[in-house]
């Protein structure tokens, strides 16, 4: 079974700080994205990437940055973090163009900006 | 990508089937349809996919019309454990992952 993990359920921030998201695939899958969920918004995409070192904007990348550095992890960092960003995080990954359509998402971080 | 509409919402009880339709008039030739479920505090999961005709699993059918403009997922017999958000996405075949979620269908199961 593939398995998508992300560091956190949950996390609470200050205004300013500087977060970082973890999220782990075990599969090899060369793709992983980044979504935030907000009530009556559905998932929105921040970024995705597509080999290592690689990374293509979302739809709403504004705030936020990547890292892919090895091929399983990707990472999220919200530079200055501010309550706007206060949100559920969704990472999921693809094993490329295998299965186009499904994706493997993981359980979600639940970030609060306070 | 091909903007899908579904409904708000849906009430079932127990042991109904319920019928979600999902209206994608834009669909291209290369497009799949494609169904995720999504659990409170959980991530999406993938239930269904197809191109055209109908399709089944272990967990639901999806009917796929001649003219592909709309989708309909069914889930036979639902009970409680079936309340959740149902999303219907259009994917391209080499778009490998930037799909459009919407708002998705809340289906509620009651006794």
């Amino acid at each position: 079974d593939v398995k998508v993990t992300q560091s956190s359920r949950y996390l609470v921030k200050r205004t300013g700080e500087k977060v970082f998201l973890e999220c782990v695939q075990d599969m090899d899958h060369e793709n992983m994205f980044w979504y935030r969920q907000d009530p009556g918004l559905g998932l929105r995409l921040i970024y995705f990437s597509y080999d290592v070192k690689m990374k293509e904007k979302g739809d709403i990348p504004e705030g936020y940055s990547v890292s892919r550095e090895k091929k399983e992890r990707f990472s999220l960092i919200l530079e200055s973090a501010s309550t706007n960003q206060t949100s559920m995080y969704l990472c999921a990954s693809t094993p490329g163009t295998a299965n186009p359509g499904r994706e493997y998402f993981g359980p979600g971080t639940r970030l609060t900006v306070t | 990508l091909a903007k899908t509409t579904q409904p708000i919402s849906m009430d079932s009880y127990e042991g109904q089937e319920v019928n979600i339709t999902c209206s994608h008039n834009n669909i291209a030739t290369n497009d799949y349809i494609t169904w995720y479920q999504q659990f409170p505090s959980q991530g999406p999961r993938f239930i269904i996919q197809g191109y055209k005709t109908k399709v089944t699993n272990e967990v639901a059918s999806l009917f796929i019309p001649a003219d592909r403009k709309s989708s309909t997922l069914s889930l036979p017999r639902v009970s409680l454990s079936d309340t959740a958000v149902y999303y219907c996405l259009v994917v391209r075949t080499d778009s490998w992952g930037k799909f459009q979620f919407g708002a998705g269908t809340q289906v509620v199961v009651t006794p």
